[in-house]
């Protein structure tokens, strides 16, 4: 039982280059989450998504989106990176569909560097 | 809307002495409380939470949290910090009918010889 899974772990980009972070989760859980964590901020929400086929934006969505591929995976897409984004992206998953009362489930994080 | 607050940036503790990070959070209703741990270069892991009943909760690793109301506290404390303690500690809260979990900036703790 692996949980939750991220790739890559370290990536570094130019600006404007694009790129998909991976998640993928094996508990069966409906919901799953992507947050951006930087320093002195916390963790920021980007998007979430439910269940299989809904996603919705969360606290900072904007230069990023997400497909939601089936239940276990979720992946989160930079079009044109920004020096802004540089960051460490985290994923998670939840059993219910989206409640903020659920215990999220953490991957180890992707830290991405955008030049 | 909720929100969390973790006073102490950084705080640093004596190997054996005892811990107590401070978390508020600020929501109407009754709030959903967490506390995270991410040790260097990992995920976030749950220590504890608390949703209803008994307002002293226990958590893994020998983590124990109190929840008080009137102050609008979630205080994490430990008797006798161990090195391996060495991690950064996020505070949570969410609700009934939110969906958005919302965290504090987090304190990370060093622990000293």
């Amino acid at each position: 039982n692996a949980g939750v899974t991220q790739t890559p772990k370290f990536q570094v980009l130019k600006t404007g280059q694009s790129m998909t972070l991976q998640c993928a989760q094996d508990m069966n859980h409906n919901s799953m989450y992507w947050y951006r964590q930087d320093p002195g901020m916390g963790l920021r929400l980007i998007y979430y998504s439910a269940s299989e086929g809904t996603t919705d934006k969360g606290e900072v969505p904007n230069g990023y989106n997400v497909s939601r591929l089936n239940k276990r995976e979720f992946s989160l897409r930079l079009e044109s990176a920004a020096p802004s984004q540089t960051s460490v992206y985290f994923c998670a998953s939840s059993e219910g569909t989206a409640s903020s009362t659920d215990t999220q489930y953490f991957g180890p994080g992707t830290r991405l560097t955008v030049l | 809307a909720q929100s969390v607050t973790q006073p102490d940036i950084h705080i640093t503790v004596s190997e054996g002495a005892s811990l107590e990070l401070r978390c508020n959070y600020s929501y109407g209703a009754t709030p959903y409380l967490f506390w995270y741990v991410q040790s260097p270069g990992q995920g976030l892991q749950l220590l504890l939470k608390y949703f209803s009943g008994d307002t002293l909760v226990q958590g893994i690793k020998g983590f124990e949290a109190e929840f008080k109301r009137s102050q609008s506290s979630f205080n994490l404390r430990k008797p006798s910090v161990h090195w391996s303690d060495a991690a950064e500690y996020f505070c949570a809260v969410g609700a009934r009918g939110f969906q958005k979990l919302v965290f504090g900036t987090g304190t990370r703790l060093l622990v000293s010889p």
